[in-house]
């Protein structure tokens, strides 16, 4: 089954830009999508159709693919961007989560 | 204004059915490129997919979890029922409805989740 792997966990400095990757096979060739959680609070989209950032969400973030590997850019870090990171892409009718990249901002 | 809420018991014994309804608001289920698709997040766990229905009645299905799996949807009521069956223990999460776009055949996204709904299955 298809599977997508995702760095446990990331630290940044305020103001710093933070890096989080998502490796999958061919994964530069799929839709990929990412969500953000806090604790207690359901997901949200913040990148979809691997670049496409929804009108609420901030310019800081960033999306991008190439290869095997798709990575979320967040410009800028600040505190309120600390939170799990999910990646989520489609392989046969069935959409896989990553296990998620703890960022956290210090 | 796009809205969705989970409803159904917070409590669960081993090998019954769950039922949990999802209702929502704010878009209809008939619109083209529309879906609702059912996710669920055991604690401290990432999320696992369900299932979806589409805008023409086209349902999916988790691989490993299709035999206990059924999801409808009641169109008068702006409703999507999702059954799972044979409950266990390790079927403890928070179970949460979404809006899904899909704009193409392999492409499709989350823009609108429920609250969440925690369901324990315990005897």
């Amino acid at each position: 089954s298809y599977e997508l792997t995702q760095t446990p966990s990331v630290s940044v400095s305020p103001g710093q830009t933070a890096s989080i990757t998502c490796s999958g096979t061919k994964l530069g060739d799929k839709s990929v999508s990412w969500y953000h959680q806090t604790p207690g609070q359901s997901p949200v989209l913040v990148i979809y159709e691997t670049f496409r950032r929804p009108s609420a969400i901030p310019a800081r973030f960033s999306g991008s693919s190439s290869g095997n590997t798709a990575t979320l850019t967040i410009s800028g870090t600040q505190a309120l961007d600390e939170a799990d990171f999910y990646c989520q892409a489609w392989d046969n009718d069935n959409a896989i989560f990553g296990g998620g990249t703890k960022l956290t901002v210090l | 204004q796009v809205t969705l809420r989970e409803s159904g018991p917070a409590l669960i014994k081993p090998r019954q059915t769950l039922t949990l309804t999802c209702s929502f608001s704010g878009f209809s289920l008939r619109t083209n490129g529309l879906c609702v698709t059912w996710i669920r997040q055991p604690p401290g766990k990432a999320p696992e997919w369900l299932a979806r229905i589409d805008w023409d009645d086209a349902k999916y299905y988790n691989t490993s979890l299709k035999t206990r799996l059924s999801i409808s949807e009641d169109t008068s009521n702006s409703q999507v029922v999702l059954t799972m069956a044979n409950m266990d223990t390790v079927d403890t999460a928070t179970y949460y409805c979404a809006r899904t776009t899909r704009p193409g055949p392999a492409a499709a996204y989350f823009d609108y989740w429920g609250q969440g709904i925690l369901v324990t299955v315990s005897s």
